[in-house]
């Protein structure tokens, strides 16, 4: 089984700072694959960035970093510059990789505000 | 790029009524899953289909029955609607070999008065 942790329920950041969101994991599986999604308050889930377990190297995506540190199964976003459209719902998943169909399990969402 | 459909976008409904939502994958994802993400809550994953076979099943109640047709779109049915039925339900899809990504569509909003 798997089992995400947000810990933190909201975050504060202003416009063009750095922000970190805190993302921790368990699970027996030895192959996996952690993700962030957004969710705005209109409602879809925007997929943001992606880290497999086996990746030596921190995955980024434009203004998005994955700070992933294995051996303390913590897989923080980072969102550089943060601009007023970044507020929003973030999710941290995962999900195993050694079959192909494995569902995602989510953690319970940090909510951004992004203040001029 | 191509996203995943779904419709309806909204849906509101009596107890006990049926409704039924569909999902329309990326081109040449061949597996789609259904979520259910309730107001304040995170997605829980309902059910999956890889080439049309259901590939993973969860929290789902046996009101609720899916599909994937032969070209790939899914069908979720739910019967007897309860009030705590009200969620965004989302359809996700993958191309499995491909890549590890699932993405999501926008969501069908579902009201049970």
């Amino acid at each position: 089984a798997q089992k995400i942790t947000q810990t933190q329920p909201g975050m504060f950041v202003q416009e063009k700072e750095a922000v970190t969101l805190d993302c921790t994991y368990d699970t027996s599986d030895q192959s996996y694959g952690l993700f962030w999604y957004k969710q705005p308050s209109s409602g879809e889930m925007i997929f943001l960035i992606y880290q497999g377990s086996y990746d030596e190297q921190n995955a980024t995506e434009g203004r998005y970093s994955l700070n992933f540190q294995k051996a303390r199964k913590s897989a923080n976003l980072v969102i550089s510059a943060s601009q007023l459209g970044d507020s929003a719902m973030y999710f941290c998943a995962m999900r195993a990789l050694n079959t192909g169909f494995q569902k995602l399990v989510f953690g319970t969402g940090t909510r951004l505000l992004v203040s001029p | 790029a191509a996203g995943v459909i779904q419709s309806p976008r909204h849906l509101i409904k009596e107890k006990r009524e049926t409704a039924t939502l569909k999902c329309y994958p990326i081109p040449r994802h061949d597996t789609v899953y259904w979520y259910q993400q309730g107001p304040g809550q995170d997605p829980q994953f309902l059910i999956s289909f890889y080439e049309k076979m259901q590939s993973d099943k969860g929290s789902i109640p046996d009101r609720f029955s899916a599909q994937q047709f032969s070209d790939y779109h899914s069908e979720l049915n739910m019967s007897s609607l309860e009030l705590g039925d009200s969620a965004l339900y989302f359809c996700a899809s993958r191309s499995t070999g491909a890549e590890e990504t699932q993405y999501f569509g926008p969501g069908t909003r579902l009201l049970v008065l």
